[in-house]
């Protein structure tokens, strides 16, 4: 069981320029949510998909937007990139009716 | 915003001491959840505690919970240097699914 993996691993983008994040989750779960890490911080949720949709949200603003396809697999998209927006992408999956996440190791994303 | 907070922010050790951190939220929780982080990389899933139970453990760790505090503390028992990592306290609050994060403290364990 490869576990949740996350791609790429670092990442390095200028201002203004829009950014892809994927995530593939554990076999057999089927929710995936997005997570901030701001260095130093404690990781901030994004938002939470389940059946291609998105569930929950944070307190993030549109600029960042998200997908899930049908293989239960998740893309993260930031458009008009920040200096702000310099951190470490953390995904995580868990199984329906479970509450423990499976973290990924994340995507170091750098805005220069 | 951060709905924990841990204290202390930076533990220094020696091999075979104990390690204790705490763990304090604000609002009523549906259970409570303690992750390790080494260098910036993915958290990995220590322990979880639901909001009726007031201990648990999983060898060398030990969780409690004292929801009339609004407290939680993790023991790391006889510490050892692949302990050295930064450790999270997350909040379930039922309903939504999302985790909400302390800021951390980051354990030394020194040879």
């Amino acid at each position: 069981d490869a576990g949740v993996t996350q791609s790429p691993t670092h990442l390095i983008k200028t201002r203004g320029q829009q950014v892809t994040l994927r995530c593939s989750p554990k076999s057999g779960h089927d929710t995936v949510s997005w997570y901030q890490q701001a260095l130093g911080q404690g990781p901030q949720f994004i938002f939470q998909y389940y059946e291609e949709e998105e569930r929950q949200r944070g307190n993030f603003p549109d600029r960042f937007s998200g997908h899930q396809f049908p293989n239960y697999s998740s893309e993260l998209n930031v458009n008009a990139l920040l200096l702000g927006d310099s951190a470490l992408y953390l995904c995580a999956s868990r199984g329906t009716g479970n509450t423990e996440a499976f973290f990924g190791q994340g995507t170091r994303l750098t805005v220069v | 915003s951060q709905q924990g907070e841990e204290d202390p922010q930076a533990l220094s050790i020696q091999e075979g001491e104990n390690a204790t951190m705490n763990c304090s939220y604000k609002t009523s929780i549906n259970n409570l959840q303690w992750y390790r982080q080494n260098s910036g990389r993915g958290l990995v899933h220590l322990i979880l505690i639901r909001s009726n139970e007031r201990e648990k453990h999983s060898g060398r760790l030990r969780v409690t919970l004292d929801t009339s505090k609004k407290s939680s503390s993790l023991l790391i028992t006889a510490s050892r240097a692949a302990d050295t990592a930064s450790y999270f306290c997350a909040t379930h609050l039922g309903g939504g699914n999302k985790l909400t994060f302390g800021t951390g403290t980051q354990l030394k364990v020194e040879l």
